[in-house]
């Protein structure tokens, strides 16, 4: 167990449908990262919160959005769902260091 | 945009032979990381150098950053099966919030 809480690990649904990531940070630490792997792209950054504030953007889609909430754990919701977006999505937390990044087991998203 | 180049894409050794890994960027990066990854899971963090010209060692891994801070290296002495998975170099932290990662090397150890 890294510490890093992530809810669903797998996940199948319609394309068009809706579907919400949970990630639980590791205890103490106050950053959120989201990323998404598909086996063309490799590890790509989505979004960074920090102790409930956004702090940097990456490839994220407007059909997607974030959020990170008072407890600290946040939510990654993704709408309007297409067959590309199937993924695993993972979630990081960063230590104080700036350097010490624990990654969760990711949900695997399939949108058939 | 900072890309980061990891050869070569996949590797299959015999178990005791050396191998090396390369990752390299025509930007300058503020630290590297190498992280390993098992089907399944999520990256596990293995090092990270911050220094240019930095040699970093864990058990059998040498971890080495280049002195521009554009390249680093992973070398393997005497793989054993248990090093198979995927080797992925990511450069930023720090300051830089978000990690740039390269697309790994899958690496086979077969017994």
């Amino acid at each position: 167990d890294s510490g890093v809480t992530q809810t669903p690990k797998h996940l199948i649904t319609a394309t068009g449908q809706r579907v919400t990531l949970r990630c639980s940070p590791r205890s103490g630490d106050l950053s959120v990262y989201w990323y998404q792997q598909s086996l063309d792209q490799g590890l790509q950054f989505l979004i960074q919160y920090y102790n409930g504030e956004e702090r940097a953007k990456g490839n994220i889609l407007e059909r997607f959005s974030a959020q990170q909430f008072p407890d600290l754990h946040s939510e990654l919701n993704l709408s309007s769902l297409e067959l590309g977006d199937s993924a695993l999505y993972f979630c990081a937390s960063r230590d104080r260091s700036g350097y010490g990044y624990t990654f969760g087991s990711g949900t695997r998203l399939t949108v058939v | 945009t900072q890309l980061l180049e990891q050869s070569p894409q996949f590797l299959s050794i015999q178990e005791g032979e050396n191998l090396t890994v390369y990752c390299n960027s025509s930007s300058v990066f503020s630290s590297l990381q190498w992280y390993r990854q098992e089907p399944g899971e999520g990256p596990v963090l293995l090092v990270t150098v911050v220094t240019g010209g930095e040699v970093k060692k864990l058990k059998r891994l040498t971890f080495q950053f280049g002195d521009a801070r554009k390249d680093s290296s992973l070398h393997i002495t005497a793989a054993q099966p248990g090093d198979t998975g995927l080797y992925l170099c990511a450069g930023g932290g720090g300051s830089n919030y978000k990690l740039t990662f390269g697309k790994g090397t899958l690496l086979t150890v077969n017994p």
